[in-house]
């Protein structure tokens, strides 16, 4: 079946750089995306990425795509305190359907 | 443009009790979904209406949970009794579906903690 896996914790100090991964195992998903997740809110969607690209940039964020080993990155350039937060990745469900499938989330804190 | 409304926010109560979360989605959204995310996971859907229509449910626990979607806007998701271990956020989403799209973007509301006791 379909699976996302994250790694739990990610700590950066402040204007470094952080990398979140993600792999999955559903090779037909059309789109893969990241989203953000603050103390209390809803999901904020960062960027998505459709599965025929394997790089996508916007702004401090790149995401880069290896669909050979379904695995998929977000770099957060100059990373600030305002990024701490949990991010989600996220793949379609079988058959490209509109069900998202969730990672447990990587939970990133950075450190002034 | 107003995002996903929810309330509410939280709720507590005991367990059997029912309790019922109501969201509206972004405008002109035609595609609703409610999630449900436990504690330290990413969310799970439970639900997912095409305008009026729950065109996906498979996911939903049709003994104690129920959900409506009148008129293709708000909608409802109800749980009568809960038990102990519906304890999580629910979250409700939108998407505009696109004509042969084969996905869509969708976008959150802040959700309901609910608490049950």
């Amino acid at each position: 079946g379909e699976d996302v896996e994250q790694s739990l914790f990610l700590s950066v100090r402040e204007g470094d750089s952080s990398v979140i991964n993600c792999t999955y195992t559903d090779s037909s998903s059309t789109y893969l995306y990241w989203y953000k997740q603050e103390p209390g809110a809803g999901l904020q969607l960062l960027t998505y990425i459709f599965s025929n690209m394997d790089m996508k940039q916007d702004q401090r964020l790149t995401v880069l795509l290896n669909k050979k080993d379904k695995h998929l990155s977000l770099r957060i350039a100059d990373t600030q305190t305002g990024d701490s937060a949990i991010y989600f990745c996220a793949e379609n469900g079988p058959d490209s359907s509109y069900k998202l499938i969730f990672g447990s989330g990587t939970r990133l804190l950075v450190r002034p | 443009e107003a995002g996903v409304v929810q309330s509410p926010r939280y709720k507590i109560i005991e367990k059997k009790q029912p309790v019922a979360f109501w969201c509206n989605p972004i405008s002109g959204h035609n595609t609703l979904y409610w999630y449900r995310q436990n504690l330290g996971q990413g969310p799970e859907l439970l639900i997912r209406y095409e305008n009026e229509e729950a065109v996906d449910d498979s996911q939903l626990p049709k003994d104690r949970f129920s959900a409506e979607r009148l008129k293709g806007v708000d909608s409802t998701l109800k749980i009568q009794p809960a038990e102990l271990g519906d304890s999580a956020v629910y979250l409700c989403a939108s998407s505009q579906r696109t004509s042969g799209g084969r996905t869509d973007t969708q976008y959150f509301g802040p959700g309901t903690r609910l608490t049950v006791l």
